[in-house]
Formats: structure tokens, C-alpha cells, sequence
């Protein structure tokens, strides 16, 4: 099955900064890379999401980049502000397929005043 | 309303004891996921209901965890004799079909196993 690593657990920065989230996954096949975000007592909310026919997405000040080659994706937040500190969550899978979303551990993100 | 409500919000239970514990998705979500989130751990998948589809129960970590999906809708996750390791915040999720797109969360159900 799949198996998704996230790294770091853990992310301070001071707002206005950039950060860099980052994502491997397993399974060649999967095409479908969504991002989640869990505000403190909430449930995770889908932010951004890509699809391996595409090597990047942007949103605002996100963005999500895709490298199917060496099966990573990657989450970017420019100009930071305090309303991101949250738990940040990947996924993948093979869309289409019985198989579940395979989240990663999670990333706390902490945007420092 | 208008989002996934799961309740009870926060649970707490002596060791043991079968707890219940409920979600009500979107209505017209066909799909609805539980996941588990033990603290500061990610989410692990327990159980996925489609339709009138067999469940897909692969998740699920013991026997002693069941689920159900009555009429297509509202859906009850059952932990018998709870264990202190069953404590986590339990989320539901549902969305629109099978076939991936966004997954809209409960606010999560917390166990408590004193």
C-alpha cells in the first residue's frame, strides 16, 4: 500500500516568511496529492490539491509543487500571517482506486509575530 | 446544517464500557470516512461506507470496533469494551463520491478512557 513521509513535524517562522512544507510518497501509481489544514479543536479542511498531470499549483499565497520522478510534493505559504499556525497534513492516492488516503504524520506550523 | 456534525463532541468513559459515537454528513455525500487521530499523530483511516457498497473495513484495528451507515446517511462508530489506547479524537468525514475529490471533516468526537 502507500506510505506517505512528511517532514518537518515541526515549523516556526516569523510572519512574512515563507514555508516549506515537504511530502514522499511510495506508490508510483498514485495521482492525486490533496493538502490539509487542522486549526486547534477543528476538523482538517482541504486547501490545495494537485493532480500528477501537473508539476505546480497555486492558490494565493500557496502553492503546492509536484515532482512525480522522485515521487515528492511540496507545500509552500508566502508572506506568512498568524491565521496559518495550524497542523498541516498531505495525502495520496491512486485516484479511481478502492484504496484510501494515505495521510502523512502532520506538520505543525507555528507563524511567529 | 450545512457541514458534517458528529457528536458527542468530547466523551469520557471508564475502561471497559462500549461507547457510541455518531456522524451526520452532507447531505448527498455518498461517501463517509471515520479516521482516528490519537494526539499529536496523523490520521489513520478505520472505516469507508459508498452507497450501498460492502463497507471497506480494512482500517478497523481490533474486533472490538464496528460501524454502521443506517439509510445511506447517519453513521455510528461502536468501541466495545473500551481500552486506554482507544482514547484519540475520533472524525468523520464524507464527500460527494468514490471517486477522489474534497473531504469535508466533523469536528471530531474526543474519547476519553479513564
Amino acid at each position: 500500500g502507500e506510505n506517505v513521509e512528511q517532514h518537518p513535524s515541526t515549523l516556526s517562522v516569523q510572519e512574512g516568511d515563507s514555508a516549506v512544507i515537504k511530502c514522499t510518497y511510495s506508490d508510483s501509481a498514485s495521482n492525486y496529492f490533496p493538502w490539509y489544514k487542522q486549526e486547534l479543536g477543528k476538523g482538517p479542511q482541504l486547501i490545495i490539491d494537485i493532480r500528477s498531470n501537473v508539476g505546480e499549483k497555486k492558490d494565493q499565497r500557496i502553492a503546492v509543487t509536484l515532482n512525480k520522478t522522485a515521487k515528492h510534493f511540496s507545500l509552500h505559504i508566502t508572506e506568512t500571517q498568524p491565521e496559518d499556525s495550524a497542523v498541516y497534513f498531505c495525502a495520496a492516492i491512486l485516484a479511481g482506486s478502492a484504496r484510501q488516503l494515505t495521510f502523512g504524520s502532520g506538520t505543525q506550523l507555528t507563524v511567529l509575530p | 446544517g450545512a457541514g458534517v456534525s458528529q457528536s458527542p463532541s468530547n466523551k469520557v468513559t471508564e475502561k471497559g464500557k462500549d461507547v457510541e459515537l455518531r456522524c451526520d454528513p452532507i447531505s448527498g455525500h455518498t461517501a463517509l470516512y471515520w479516521y482516528r487521530q490519537s494526539l499529536g499523530q496523523g490520521l489513520e483511516f478505520l472505516i469507508y461506507f459508498q452507497g450501498n457498497s460492502a463497507p471497506d473495513k480494512s482500517g478497523l484495528p481490533s474486533d472490538r470496533f464496528s460501524a454502521e451507515r443506517t439509510g445511506g446517511s447517519v453513521s455510528t462508530l461502536t468501541i466495545q469494551r473500551t481500552q486506554q489506547e482507544d482514547s484519540a479524537v475520533y472524525l468523520c468525514a464524507s464527500s460527494l463520491a468514490w471517486d477522489v475529490g474534497e473531504l469535508f471533516f466533523g469536528e471530531g468526537s474526543r474519547l476519553t478512557v479513564l
